[in-house]
């Protein structure tokens, strides 16, 4: 137990279809990370989050919508994806962003596969 | 710029045996240093830091990394391994003001009977 809740576990899309991964910290942090994690590559970071404002986004194509409502929940909109987005996403919390010494707590990720 | 090298993709070793997994970093700045575990099917967690002072650091489950300011360096080893252990391991580097961890392509340790 982590700490880091992520639903679905797994999720098996079309092409066509619009889905939504959701991610929980219940460790009182307040930011938030989503990152991709596709075999043999290094783990790619995709948004931050910190007290809810977007602080990052690592050039991630529009098909990929995050939003975050509170600094407990993070969620990524998918619609439209392509077959290369297959992956294991992590969603992640800290403290907060600009904490250095604080590590990264991941939840056990999504590993989504487009058909 | 922060970069992160782990120069072993993989590392296949009989169990008991002791194993080094190699970081080296690159930075313009002062860094943290972390080693993070990926177990199968699970998310990537905490397996030790550096901060700061003693260069050796140590984890519940008998690793220890040693911080190397001079070679940039920050690697992990175990004197001896269990099958457990099998996992991939990632070497994290943040900078201290604390706004980009970069990770390393990690390192899959495979210990067999």
């Amino acid at each position: 137990e982590t700490g880091v809740t992520q639903t679905p576990r797994h999720l098996v899309m079309g092409m066509t279809n619009k889905k939504s991964l959701k991610c929980e910290q219940h460790l009182g942090h307040n930011a938030m990370y989503w990152y991709k994690q596709s075999a043999k590559k290094p783990l790619e970071l995709m948004f931050v989050y910190n007290f809810k404002e977007q602080t990052e986004n690592n050039s991630v194509p529009s098909r990929f919508s995050p939003e975050c409502p509170n600094s407990s929940h993070l969620f990524l909109h998918l619609h439209t994806l392509q077959p290369e987005d297959s992956a294991l996403y992590l969603c992640a919390s800290s403290q907060e962003q600009g904490i250095g010494n604080q590590p990264q707590h991941f939840g056990d990720g999504t590993r989504l596969s487009i058909l | 710029a922060q970069s992160v090298t782990q120069l072993d993709s993989q590392v296949p070793v009989f169990e008991e045996a002791p194993v080094e997994l190699r970081c080296n970093y690159s930075s313009s700045v002062s860094v943290y240093l972390f080693w993070y575990v990926q177990y199968p099917n699970q998310g990537l967690q905490l397996l030790l830091k550096y901060l700061s002072g003693s260069t050796l650091v140590e984890s519940i489950n008998g690793f220890e990394a040693e911080f190397n300011k001079s070679q940039t360096s920050f690697h992990l080893r175990k004197p001896s391994v269990h099958i457990s252990d099998t996992a991939e391991y990632f070497c994290a580097v943040t900078n201290t003001g604390g706004f980009k961890t970069i990770f390393g392509a990690g390192t899959r340790l495979f210990v067999k009977a």
